[in-house]
């Protein structure tokens, strides 16, 4: 079984540059977490949604920040325009929101490099 | 809002030897805790979780967590070490009662297992 895929799993842009990241979440999941990780500020979370829609966005940073989720099986993470604070590593996560517990799984993670 | 600490930035042990990995956690309602483990250049593995019932929780690996409500603990451990552990923990908190999904996540703690 499939886990969270995320893509590209390396990104080097230069500041300014439009940057696209993608997740395809596990298959039958209906919750999805953007993550970023950094050494100064740990594991933040962005935003996530329920059924495609988003909940809580209060972790995106600025309006150079945007995620979507158009279906159940895609979302993405756009930063435009990009800066150098911006390099981290970008985590994608997705869960089976059931009444009661529900755990996040976690994607391999986007390194992006704004240089 | 919640919380979670973990105080030790590292831990080091010796191969064979018993390892725990602290953790203590702050909501207003019941708490869901969980531990995730992160080896170098990947994402986030999950451990375990404590919803309710038994104060001891078993997880993969060789891992076990005891919850302990007076002392709003979640301690990690593992009856005997090995290198192969040497890795960076995680813990995380979700308020049951908030409703919301939302993750808080430790600074983390490195695990250096020596030979």
């Amino acid at each position: 079984d499939a886990g969270v895929i995320q893509s590209p799993r390396h990104e080097v842009t230069e500041m300014g540059q439009e940057v696209t990241l993608r997740c395809k979440p596990i298959s039958g999941h209906n919750s999805l977490f953007w993550y970023r990780q950094t050494m100064m500020r740990g594991l933040e979370l962005l935003i996530y949604f329920n059924n495609n829609v988003p909940i809580d966005d209060s972790g995106m940073p600025e309006d150079r920040f945007s995620a979507k989720m158009p279906n159940a099986s895609f979302s993405t993470l756009k930063i435009q325009p990009s800066e150098p604070r911006d390099s981290a590593v970008y985590f994608c996560a997705s869960s089976l929101r059931l009444a009661g517990s529900d755990t996040q799984y976690f994607g391999p993670g986007t390194r992006l490099t704004v240089l | 809002a919640q919380s979670v600490a973990q105080p030790e930035d590292q831990v080091n042990v010796a191969e064979g030897n018993p390892l725990t990995v602290k953790c203590t956690y702050s909501v207003s309602g019941n708490p869901y805790l969980f531990w995730y483990v992160q080896y170098p250049n990947r994402g986030l593995q999950f451990l375990l979780k404590y919803i309710t019932g038994d104060n001891l929780v078993k997880g993969s690996y060789g891992f076990e967590a005891e919850f302990n409500k007076s002392q709003t603990s979640f301690h990690l451990k593992k009856p005997s070490a090995l290198v192969s552990d040497s890795a960076l923990y995680f813990c995380a908190v979700r308020d049951e009662d908030t409703g919301f999904q939302k993750l808080v996540f430790g600074t983390g703690t490195r695990l250096l297992v020596s030979p």
